[in-house]
């Protein structure tokens, strides 16, 4: 089946550094997505992305709808403890017309205060 | 932003029993609705998608007779796991779609001893 490759798997990093991550595709997508899930909950929606080489910032986070249709980055600056959590993308196809969405497998992020 | 439901947070039943899960869309009309597996530490597995007034449409590999899909109106989709095995023990999670982003429910913790 139709697959996105989300790197990196997974990220210490000490508090205050950016973090970024991403994920790529051979398919083409009309809608990225990036959400955030913390343990025992529902994945919350981040940030939408609708069109190729659209840059998006939601406080502390910026993402990116690559050009060619087929990625997108998630950037955390100045990160802190409540970013913990996990990070998946999202893309809805080009050629889907039922809303589904294709997910990353996610990037685990920790953060050392 | 959208708000979606889920009932119940977490159930914990014999084997051999079957579980209702409720997901519903709290502040706005859903016709579609997705229901999702997630096991511990990877990504969201779509089971199927909820259509309102209609048959539901499984994923490859998901047993339409073990999970018993209903979306009987605009703002209501239900799951039932069937005769529940240790094995079906898991974390559901159900989202819905407004416009085009996709919301998701807290989740429904699973456990079939």
């Amino acid at each position: 089946g139709q697959q996105l490759n989300q790197s990196p798997q997974s990220m210490f990093i000490q508090e205050g550094e950016d973090v970024s991550m991403n994920c790529t595709s051979s398919s083409i997508f009309n809608t990225w997505l990036w959400y955030k899930q913390e343990p025992g909950e529902g994945p919350v929606l981040l940030i939408a992305l609708y069109k190729a080489g659209e840059l998006t910032s939601n406080g502390r986070l910026t993402a990116q709808f690559g050009i060619t249709r087929k990625d997108s980055f998630l950037n955390i600056s100045a990160s802190i403890p409540s970013d913990v959590g996990i990070y998946f993308c999202a893309g809805q196809l080009l050629s889907s017309n039922t809303g589904k969405l294709i997910f990353g497998q996610g990037t685990t992020l920790q953060v050392k205060p | 932003g959208a708000v979606v439901s889920q009932h119940p947070s977490r159930v914990i039943c014999k084997s051999g029993t079957s579980v209702k899960i409720e997901c519903r869309s709290l502040d706005f009309q859903a016709t579609t609705m997705f229901w999702y597996r997630q096991f511990p530490k990877k990504s969201l597995m779509l089971m199927a998608t909820s259509n309102e007034g209609s048959k539901a449409t499984y994923e490859q590999g998901v047993e339409k007779d073990k999970f018993l899909i209903n979306h009987a109106s605009l703002t209501l989709s239900t799951l039932t796991v069937t005769s529940a095995h240790p094995e079906d023990s898991s974390f559901y999670i159900c989202s819905a779609n407004r416009q085009l982003e996709q919301f998701f429910g807290p989740g429904t913790r699973l456990t079939v001893l």
